[in-house]
């Protein structure tokens, strides 16, 4: 079964407003999580690195205050687009790595993908 | 700069047979390398990794190779089966660093 969700699965939104993606990790807790973009026929490229109780660090060329990431608890991760626009359109994907080291089934040194968020801004 | 190449974007086998996905990476520094599979419009599906210090991990059908000094791993899936059929990702990362450098990604078929 899924051991990361995401909401929404799928998004449609105007240009100008903001969208907000959450991610869970369901069977462990993460201090940090991940979130990626994906455009078509292309690799997944790290956005952001987001820490629980700390900012969040944003890859080089991402927008810090256009992707806004708030690590709320040990299983939330939420990424808000604000001011989207059609060129925001794209595979948004998380992924949160578990805390504990020996935890039965996961591995601390894998990263576990959620379902990703397909956003389109007409 | 791609640190991480899947120089195959898809490969065609026939149900039974052996894939073999490969994959280079230019960074010496990468210590730990995995493989995720992915099907269109869902999040990557971890498969299985392999850590410096080892040469070769199995994991039932799967089992990834190695080569530091080629810098080069390749992933083996034998035998085929038609519900392999996806995507498959490299990634690579530093210790301690959590960051995954991921590979362009080969679509796998496999053919009845």
């Amino acid at each position: 079964g899924a051991v990361v969700s995401q909401h929404p699965s799928w998004v449609i939104c105007k240009s100008g407003t903001s969208v907000k993606i959450e991610c869970r990790s369901l069977d462990f807790q993460a201090t940090t999580m991940f979130w990626y973009r994906q455009f078509p026929k292309q690799s997944l490229m790290l956005m952001a690195t987001s820490n629980e109780g700390s900012k969040a660090t944003y890859e080089q060329g991402v927008e810090k205050d256009k992707f806004l990431i708030n690590h709320a608890s040990l299983t939330l991760s939420t990424l808000t687009v604000t001011s989207a626009h059609p060129e925001d359109s794209s595979f948004y994907i998380c992924s949160a790595q578990p805390d504990l080291a020996g935890l039965a089934g996961y591995d601390q040194e894998t990263q576990y993908f959620g379902p990703g968020t397909r956003l389109l801004v007409l | 700069d791609q640190q991480v190449k899947q120089n195959s974007p898809s490969l065609s086998v026939q149900e039974g047979r052996i894939s073999i996905l490969n994959c280079d990476y230019t960074n010496s520094m990468f210590d730990y390398f995995l493989w995720y599979k992915k099907y269109p419009a869902e999040g990557p599906t971890f498969l299985i990794s392999i850590s410096s210090i080892k040469d070769k991990n199995e994991d039932g059908r799967f089992t990834v190779f190695l080569n530091k000094s080629a810098k080069h791993l390749s992933l083996h899936i034998v035998p085929s089966q038609p519900g392999d059929s996806a995507v498959y990702f490299c990634a690579a990362s530093l210790q301690g660093a959590q960051k995954l450098v991921f590979g362009q990604g080969t679509r796998l078929t496999i053919n009845p």
